[in-house]
């Protein structure tokens, strides 16, 4: 099925570091979405996206949805250690409910 | 805030049986509901929509006679994995859309860890 490119797949920093990554499309999404997964749970949504070149924040989060539509990026400054855990990318298309997710970066921060 | 509950958390079960996990929406009712696979490492597949009572929609590639989806509540949705292989051993998660809520609305599930031996 269709995915989205997320990178990188893997992050390990250092506690203060600021992080980005970013997820990039061929197609067009309507709505970009990230989510955290700690282990052996379910993703929580963290911010959501509905309009191209809309920058969001949450907190330490900041994400933005791509002039483009085709692509999304998520930052995290002064990371901490409950960063800890796996992020997705998710989108969805116009008049579609199907999610479609990113591969998912994993994120280890060092104290 | 919105919960989905998911039960059971984690089963073991030996091939050639059948394993059911539940998907409640706790405090809200969905009219749909969603259920994902995730394998190690990988991210989350959707499987099939299940709208309450009517029949699920199966993706392409998951079998439907071999992933039974029930949906007879607006707060409860099941799977079924009949006949496992070890094949199947996955995470199980679902997702829950607030009725009439917009199509990005959905709370997740702790998720339902299988292994079949």
């Amino acid at each position: 099925g269709q995915q989205l490119n997320q990178s990188p797949q893997s992050m390990f920093i250092q506690e203060g570091e600021d992080v980005s990554m970013n997820c990039t499309s061929s197609s067009i999404f309507n709505t970009w979405l990230w989510y955290k997964q700690d282990p052996g749970e379910g993703p929580v949504l963290l911010i959501a996206l509905y309009k191209a070149g809309e920058l969001t924040s949450n907190g330490r989060l900041t994400a933005q949805f791509g002039i483009t539509r085709k692509d999304s990026f998520l930052n995290i400054s002064a990371s901490i250690p409950s960063d800890v855990g796996i992020y997705f990318c998710a989108a969805l298309k116009g008049g579609s409910e199907k999610l479609v997710f990113g591969k998912g970066m994993k994120l280890t921060v060092n104290p | 805030g919105a919960v989905v509950s998911q039960h059971p958390s984690w089963v073991i079960c030996k091939s050639g049986t059948s394993v059911k996990i539940e998907c409640r929406s706790l405090d809200f009712q969905a009219t749909t509901m969603f259920w994902y696979r995730q394998f190690p490492k990988q991210s989350l597949m959707l499987m099939a929509t299940s709208n309450e009572g009517s029949k699920a929609t199966y993706e392409q590639g998951v079998e439907k006679d071999k992933f039974l989806i029930n949906h007879a509540s607006l707060t409860l949705s099941t799977l079924t994995v009949t006949s496992a292989h070890p094949e199947d051993s996955s995470f199980y998660i679902c997702s829950a859309r607030l009725a009439g809520g917009p199509p990005e609305t959905q709370y997740f599930g702790p998720g339902t860890r299988l292994l079949v031996l």
